[in-house]
């Protein structure tokens, strides 16, 4: 089955940038999306078709997919920011068809 | 506004079974499918599996087949997911969420508030 790879943690300063990196085999040709959640909380769809931003969600938030690597990028890092995040992508290369999430990776705001 | 309105907690013996309903509204429910995505406490997100309003095809993650059953009743625009044969390792948030897609892939842009199945002798 597909595998997405994501780091266990990031942690970046108020008004610096994170990028959090989504990696899986030939990812550059799938479409991935981004799932937001806090604790306690359902998660919020941020950003789906690689780039594309739902309405409602800042233009700080932005997303690149190219070769092996996903990429959301958190430009001007706020305290609401703080939360996990998560990538995911429609794997139909196997027999199987599947929804595959990433492993997730917490933002901790210094 | 779309909303997904999820039924409330359930404690369940091993062994057992589980329902959890997942009540649509703001949207045309058959326009759209409906995922099941569960969280263990701690864990990350699995996606258990989806179901079109529109025609009731599902699909299963292939650990759950033989377990799961989604279903939808489109008089009430309400969304079922059945979990036979509990294990304690079932436990965990359970939620619903809206399917949009394009030609190319589908997500999942609208989720219900979770509910908490607990299996527990």
């Amino acid at each position: 089955s597909y595998v997405l790879t994501q780091p266990p943690s990031v942690s970046v300063a108020p008004g610096k940038t994170a990028r959090i990196t989504c990696g899986g085999n030939n990812i550059g040709s799938k479409s991935v999306h981004w799932y937001q959640q806090k604790p306690g909380q359902a998660p919020v769809l941020v950003i789906y078709y690689d780039s594309d931003r739902p309405s409602g969600i800042p233009e700080r938030f932005s997303g690149s997919n190219s070769g092996n690597t996903a990429t959301l990028t958190i430009s001007r890092v706020e305290a609401g920011d703080e939360a996990d995040y998560y990538c995911q992508v429609w794997d139909s290369s196997s027999d199987h068809q599947a929804y595959v999430f990433g492993t997730g990776t917490k933002v901790t705001v210094l | 506004q779309v909303q997904l309105v999820q039924s409330g907690a359930e404690v369940k013996k091993p062994g057992a079974s589980v329902k959890v309903s997942c009540k649509a509204s703001g949207y045309t429910f058959t326009s759209y499918g409906i995922s099941w995505v569960r969280q263990a406490p701690g864990q990350g997100l699995e996606w258990m599996g989806w179901i079109s309003a529109y025609n009731g095809n599902t699909n299963y993650a292939q650990k759950l087949q033989g377990r799961v059953t989604m279903t939808t009743d489109t008089s009430t625009s309400t969304a079922y997911m059945e979990l036979r044969s509990l294990r304690s390792d079932d436990t965990a948030v359970y939620y619903c969420a809206r399917v949009s897609c394009s030609s190319t892939s589908c997500y999942q842009d609208y989720w219900g508030q979770g509910t908490l199945v607990t299996v527990s002798s």
